[in-house]
């Protein structure tokens, strides 16, 4: 069976701490991509990465950044943690999305709700 | 600027009825698009995906349509129940690695 596993169900920080989230995966995808969902905001895209050590930004990635040094473990970092980043972090992962790969899906871990205080 | 709306009220049906979600998508031409099902405190969970040259894809009591020249898709859960009951999102993809989603409809099935 297939898994995305974040590290964390539940995790509370203070303002100015910085936190780690982890992701990993144990399907060989290139893929990764971190998320935050707020209500009525919907899922957005923070940092996605589709190869070792590369990423790329996603619509929101101001006040966080990425580490991606095994192909499986996908890290979401806050380096000084802000009240405003109270939210619910998704991981995902997923084969390339290319022309080719027509029927690629994206599998999703159970999720992290932060608060940071 | 890359826009992807599905109606953010609440959808309430009753059993036994279809439901009809909408995602609307602009200034980008998706050569697929996916819908996803999100449980309350869960991550979403795929449900189907349909390429731009398919007008329709069904699977059991699930139906999408994908009109490009309306840039629109339509996902339909016939015979509805409440075990239906979720938030439901739409993905077009971009063209590129980046995988977005659309902020999600609330669907609502009553006994």
């Amino acid at each position: 069976d297939v898994k995305v596993t974040q590290s964390s169900r539940y995790l509370v920080k203070r303002t100015g701490e910085k936190v780690f989230l982890e992701c990993v995966q144990d399907m060989d995808h290139e893929n990764m991509f971190w998320y935050r969902q707020d209500p009525g905001l919907g899922l957005r895209l923070i940092y996605f990465s589709y190869d070792v050590k590369m990423k790329e930004k996603g619509d929101i990635p101001e006040g966080y950044s990425v580490s991606r040094e095994k192909k499986e473990r996908f890290s979401l970092i806050l380096e000084s943690a802000s009240t405003n980043q109270t939210s619910m972090y998704l991981c995902a992962s997923s084969p390339p999305l290319t022309g080719a790969s027509m029927n690629t899906e994206a599998f999703f871990g159970q999720g992290t709700r932060l608060t940071v205080v | 600027s890359q826009k992807i709306e599905q109606n953010s009220e609440a959808l309430n049906i009753q059993e036994g009825k279809t439901a009809t979600l909408t995602c609307n998508y602009t200034n980008y031409s998706p050569a697929y698009l996916q819908w996803y099902r999100q449980d309350p405190g869960r991550g979403p969970v795929f449900l189907l995906l349909i390429r731009e040259n398919e007008k329709e894809k069904r699977k059991e009591r699930l139906k999408v349509t994908f009109d490009t020249t309306l840039k629109q898709s339509l996902f339909h859960i016939t015979a509805s129940q409440p075990a239906d009951s979720a938030t439901y999102l739409c993905a077009p993809w971009t063209g590129f690695q980046k995988l977005v989603f659309g902020t999600g409809t609330r669907l609502l099935v009553s006994p």
